[in-house]
């Protein structure tokens, strides 16, 4: 069946230091890939999506490329805020599978000292 | 434009008491709706979806059930909870598409 991995954290930054979360799959096909964060207390908010081999998504300064001869969807963006401490979901769809369901990884959480 | 709500937004119950937690939807019609749990540092499972009104798959066997009485409402209940039912619960939303857009989550927490 379809996994995705990413690496555990925590992960503990500085602020306007480098952020990269591994992320990598295994899937039939040719599956989207997203990256979810998640606020302290809040629901989970789509960051970025990809949706074939060597796109890129990026939105709010994060980027992931999609890489299908890696199978990995690598989260990075360039200059952290103490704002963007949170907890990061790595998911892929679940193609043909009934009722469009994603398949998430478990969860990078990120924390960003001033 | 589409939103989800949840409520309560928190619920402390005891042991053996019923639950129910409702998730609507507003501004589209008949979304696949989901049901998942995160258990305190842990990641998302999955607990039940649904295409449409009645029509429930569930994707773990458990104490939980859930019902979808209205095109865009979808509720999960308990006859008696248990203590590992504790937990963030989150609802979820798809229309024609593979990106699911999240509710603000309900903390349930048994003692």
């Amino acid at each position: 069946g379809n996994s995705v991995t990413q690496m555990e954290g925590p992960v503990t930054l500085s602020e306007e230091a480098f952020l990269t979360i591994n992320c990598t799959y295994t899937a039939t096909g040719y599956p989207s890939l997203f990256w979810y964060v998640q606020y302290p207390g809040e629901g989970l908010q789509l960051l970025l999506k990809a949706t074939k081999a060597d796109d890129k998504g990026s939105n709010k300064g994060f980027e992931a490329t999609y890489r299908k001869e890696t199978t990995s969807f690598h989260l990075e963006k360039g200059s952290v805020q103490v704002s963007d401490s949170a907890v990061y979901f790595c998911a892929l769809s679940d193609l043909g599978a009934a009722g469009n369901k994603l398949t998430f990884g478990g969860g990078t959480r990120v924390l960003v000292k001033p | 434009s589409q939103t989800i709500h949840q409520w309560p937004a928190t619920l402390v119950q005891p042991v053996g008491s019923p639950l129910s937690l409702e998730c609507t939807v507003e501004g589209t019609s008949n979304p696949n709706l989901y049901w998942y749990r995160q258990a305190a540092g842990r990641g998302l499972q999955l607990l039940f979806y649904s295409v449409g009104i009645g029509q429930i798959s569930s994707e773990v066997p458990q104490n939980l059930s859930a019902s979808r009485p209205q095109d865009r409402q979808f509720i999960l209940s308990s006859k008696k909870l248990l203590l590992s039912d504790s937990g963030f619960y989150l609802c979820a939303w798809t229309l024609n598409s593979d990106t699911q857009y999240f509710g603000p989550g309900t903390r349930l927490t048994v003692l």
